[in-house]
């Protein structure tokens, strides 16, 4: 079974913090990727990245950076936290395929964010 | 633009029929994914579909007409454990960039 983990389940952080939130995954995917997801706005794509090393802004990047300098981790980071990045943030990641059609994405449980 | 739309909620009854629409305007497309999310959990895959025509897993079917920009997810035989968000997803680019509605909530009575 593929397995995707956040670092924690909930998390209240102060405004100006710098914040980092963790994904691992266990099953070699190259894809992962990072959302948030606010009651009336759905999940929204916040960064994603295809390889190591490698990332591209999603659809609302604006206040987030992300790192991956292993494949199985990508990090989510608040520079500076504000009250509008209280949400759930999830993880996912899937397997890239050639050619690449069917690849599901595997999300982690989430982590729930409260700035203050 | 992009957008995707879903009912925001539906209510239907234990052992029942229910049919949940999404219609789609997305720049690209390579395939459609329907999700469900109990509250608090993680969404988890129901069912894809890239060609035209019904795809049935179980109690579970789904629906695509690209030319009309339009699927639904069909859940028979309604039991109460599938009372959740039902999300529908575009897949935009050929690497796997998804883009979500906003979620159905699917509430199943006795």
């Amino acid at each position: 079974d593929v397995k995707v983990t956040q670092s924690s389940r909930y998390l209240v952080k102060r405004t100006g913090e710098k914040v980092f939130l963790e994904c691992v995954q266990d099953m070699d995917h190259e894809n992962m990727f990072w959302y948030r997801q606010d009651p009336g706005l759905g999940l929204r794509l916040i960064y994603f990245s295809y390889d190591v090393k490698m990332k591209e802004k999603g659809d609302i990047p604006e206040g987030y950076s992300v790192s991956r300098e292993k494949k199985e981790r990508f990090s989510l980071i608040l520079e500076s936290a504000s009250t509008n990045q209280t949400s759930m943030y999830l993880c996912a990641s899937s397997l890239a395929r050639v050619p690449a059609l069917r690849e599901t994405q595997y999300f982690g449980p989430g982590t729930r964010l409260l700035v203050l | 633009g992009q957008n995707i739309d879903q009912p925001t909620e539906m209510t239907a009854t234990e052992g029942a029929i229910v049919q949940i629409n999404c219609t789609y305007q997305t720049s690209g497309f390579n395939g459609l994914f329907w999700y469900q999310q109990h509250a608090g959990e993680a969404p988890t895959f129901l069912s894809y579909n890239v060609l035209d025509g019904l795809e049935e897993k179980g109690r579970f079917s789904s629906f695509l007409s690209r030319s009309k920009g339009y699927s639904y997810l069909l859940l028979k035989e309604l039991q109460m454990k599938d009372s959740a968000s039902y999300l529908c997803a575009v897949k935009r680019g050929s690497q796997g960039n998804l883009i979500f509605g906003k979620g159905t909530k699917l509430s199943v009575k006795p």
